[in-house]
């Protein structure tokens, strides 16, 4: 069935690597969106992207950069610049950036960066 | 600028109680979309709801109901005869147009439900 999958669950670096996070969506959607969540915080949206190779910063891109080669897949690398990468990522997805439709969410990617 | 705000950071009641959680917004937009979404225990957030700013009528979806007023600028979200599954952080997010085409969501900062035998 469709959906969209984030691997893997729990993902545990050093500081200093870099770490890319996997996003893939069967749904047939243009729209794909990377977002961190923070406890007791909302979610903050770091990079969009409306369709292939074209993608644009959120409200906190610094320390990160995604590619969007396929229509499926919208990977997040987490950069070493990144000053507290520690966090929840979830990736979500919807049929178009306009209007504003539904997003729908992968189960997320948990980082700890010791 | 967009502002999401969930004022209530935890509720907790006890089952078959109703609930309601709040939500009120600020934005430019004449044109905006409101929406809710359920993240459990597991962290996958659930979409539950969209509504547009011309439709100001109340839904409900079996033991869920959302009311929209735009006169005070909230969204509110009531759980009828609530159940311990519905425990989980609810979020609240308001569409924002962008500079350069299509919106984003501006999410509030979620309540966790505790629901309660």
């Amino acid at each position: 069935d469709g959906g969209i999958t984030q691997s893997p669950k729990y993902l545990f670096r050093k500081e200093g690597q870099n770490v890319t996070l996997s996003c893939e969506q069967n749904l047939n959607h243009d729209a794909m969106y990377w977002y961190r969540q923070d406890p007791g915080q909302g979610l903050r949206l770091i990079y969009y992207s409306q369709i292939v190779n074209d993608f644009q910063k959120g409200d906190i891109a610094e320390g990160y950069s995604v590619s969007r080669e396929k229509k499926e897949s919208f990977p997040l690398t987490v950069t070493s610049a990144q000053k507290n990468p520690t966090a929840f990522y979830l990736c979500a997805s919807s049929i178009s950036l306009a209007p504003p439709y539904e997003q729908y969410f992968g189960p997320g990617t948990r980082l700890t960066v010791t | 600028a967009q502002k999401v705000t969930q004022a209530q950071t935890e509720i907790s009641v006890v089952e078959k109680e109703d609930v309601t959680l709040d939500c009120v917004y600020e934005t430019r937009d004449t044109t905006y979309y409101l929406f809710w979404y359920k993240q459990p225990p597991s962290g996958e957030l659930v979409f539950l709801i969209r509504r547009n700013s011309f439709d100001e009528q109340n839904e409900i979806s079996g033991r869920y109901s959302w009311n929209f007023q735009k006169s005070t600028s909230s969204f509110n979200f009531t759980i009828t005869a609530s159940q311990v599954v519905d425990s989980a952080v609810y979020f609240c997010a308001l569409s924002e147009e962008l500079t350069g085409g299509g919106n984003k969501l501006t999410f509030g900062t979620g309540t966790q439900l505790k629901v309660e035998l």
